[in-house]
């Protein structure tokens, strides 16, 4: 079945600091792919997305490029900020059906 | 600001209570889900609805009960609960696109089984 595999957090960080969260999935088809990103006490909210092969989602300075041939979708941004601290989560989506990874915590200090 | 809303944020229950929660989401939407989030574990889905119809029933035990009266509310209906089903419990809404769903979340709510 479909999954997706994130990298183990937390992410520790200095403020201006260069972001990468590795994202890889395992799907049939051609799924659609995600960054949804979850402050503390909230829900899951909508942070990307990239619906084919080579689509570049971007948003709030993160980005992320659906690669069909390395099966991945890393989230980056090039310069965090304490705000950013959060938990995301990489998905992939077909139909009804959200698959999610476990989620990575990003921590940003001053 | 996602549109979808959930009630109670918070909610305590014994063992023997009964309780529901409502979500409403306010997008125009035609589909909705039910989500368990446990600490160190993937969002599992739970429940999916379309057009009022359940699509989707991820083996989750009967104490747990949705119910879709129209294209706005869903709710989930709690009996008889384990203080292993204490999670954030999350509604979410998208418009069937056919390919995939943009799916929207509300904040949660946050359920303790004593």
């Amino acid at each position: 079945g479909d999954s997706v595999t994130q990298m183990e957090g937390p992410v520790t960080l200095s403020e201006e600091a260069f972001l990468t969260i590795n994202c890889t999935y395992t799907a049939t088809g051609y799924p659609s792919l995600f960054w949804y990103v979850q402050y503390p006490g909230e829900g899951l909210q909508l942070l990307l997305k990239a619906t084919k092969a080579d689509d570049k989602g971007s948003n709030k300075g993160f980005e992320a490029t659906y690669r069909k041939e390395t099966t991945s979708f890393h989230l980056e941004k090039g310069s965090v900020q304490v705000s950013d601290s959060a938990v995301y989560f990489c998905a992939l989506g077909s139909k009804f059906t959200l698959t999610f990874g476990k989620g990575t915590m990003l921590l940003v200090s001053p | 600001e996602t549109g979808v809303t959930q009630t109670p944020r918070h909610l305590v229950m014994g063992m023997t209570n009964k309780k529901s929660l409502k979500c409403e989401q306010h997008l125009g939407h035609n589909a909705m889900y039910w989500y368990k989030q446990s600490a160190k574990k993937p969002l599992e889905l739970m429940f999916v609805y379309s057009l009022e119809e359940r699509v989707e029933n991820n083996s989750v035990p009967s104490r747990f009960s949705p119910e879709c009266p129209n294209s706005s509310h869903l709710f989930l209906h709690l009996h008889t609960l384990q203080p292993e089903d204490s999670a954030l419990y999350l509604c979410a809404s998208s418009q069937d696109r056919g390919d995939y769903n943009e799916q929207f979340f509300g904040p949660g709510t946050r359920l303790t089984v004593l």
